[in-house]
């Protein structure tokens, strides 16, 4: 089994709304990510977990707060998001650092979020 | 992270014809992998590369790692329609923080029947 899923599928949102995106691998995986992707552009990495712990946040402002409840599970919690903040958000998993085996990531089929 | 030179950027050809890519770097990576994104879905791993040199096939896909560890090719031969989609390079970065990876701009592939 080499599926990510992502729920919601899309969302609309306002900028004074708070909502959340929801990542799940049954891969065993301990190394979870978080992309943004913009229309015709390649995905731009906003944060990395390994064994649950934050290990990089790549200067995401803090409307975006990230969150890891158990190695099989990535939240990411949105608040006062601004129309610029519409993309689409990828969730990835592979192993992490340091351990044997493939580092291949593997991504879900991505949340189209519109903020209005 | 750094974003690396891929090309074409896109690419109209008819079914049956071969087509290449390739992807160029100022740096060195430890892994290339190669990802196919359709309109609307995230990202699907088609090859991963591990060494310098190695050349790997994936059905009508072949990679290769160049030798430098600084670039890496896509070839897919016979085309068809369903190979339409955009083409990811993407160099991989090991640090003490995890892994990152650097993608290319894509290459988009259109194929006529």
């Amino acid at each position: 089994d080499t599926e990510v899923t992502q729920t919601p599928k899309h969302l609309v949102m306002g900028m004074t709304n708070k909502k959340s995106l929801k990542c799940e691998q049954h891969m065993g995986h301990r190394a979870m990510y978080w992309y943004k992707q913009k229309a015709k552009k390649p995905p731009e990495l906003m944060f990395v977990y390994s064994y649950e712990k934050l290990s990089i946040n790549e200067s995401v402002p803090s409307r975006f707060s990230p969150e890891c409840p158990n190695s099989s599970l990535l939240n990411l919690h949105l608040h006062a998001l601004q129309p610029e903040d519409s993309a689409l958000y990828l969730c990835a998993s592979s192993q992490p650092h340091g351990t044997s085996g493939s580092s291949e990531q593997f991504f879900g089929p991505g949340t189209r979020l519109t903020v209005l | 992270g750094q974003q690396l030179n891929q090309s074409p950027q896109s690419m109209f050809i008819q079914e049956g014809e071969d087509v290449s890519m390739n992807c160029t770097s100022s740096s060195i990576f430890n892994t290339w992998l190669w990802y196919k994104q359709d309109p609307g879905e995230g990202p699907v791993l088609l090859i991963a590369l591990y060494k310098a040199g190695e050349l790997t096939s994936n059905g009508r896909l072949t990679a290769q790692f160049g030798i430098t560890r600084k670039d890496s090719f896509l070839n897919i031969s016979a085309s068809i329609p369903s190979d339409v989609g955009i083409y990811f390079c993407a160099g991989q970065e090991y640090s003490n923080s995890g892994y990152a990876l650097n993608f290319g701009k894509g290459t988009s592939l259109l194929v006529t029947p």
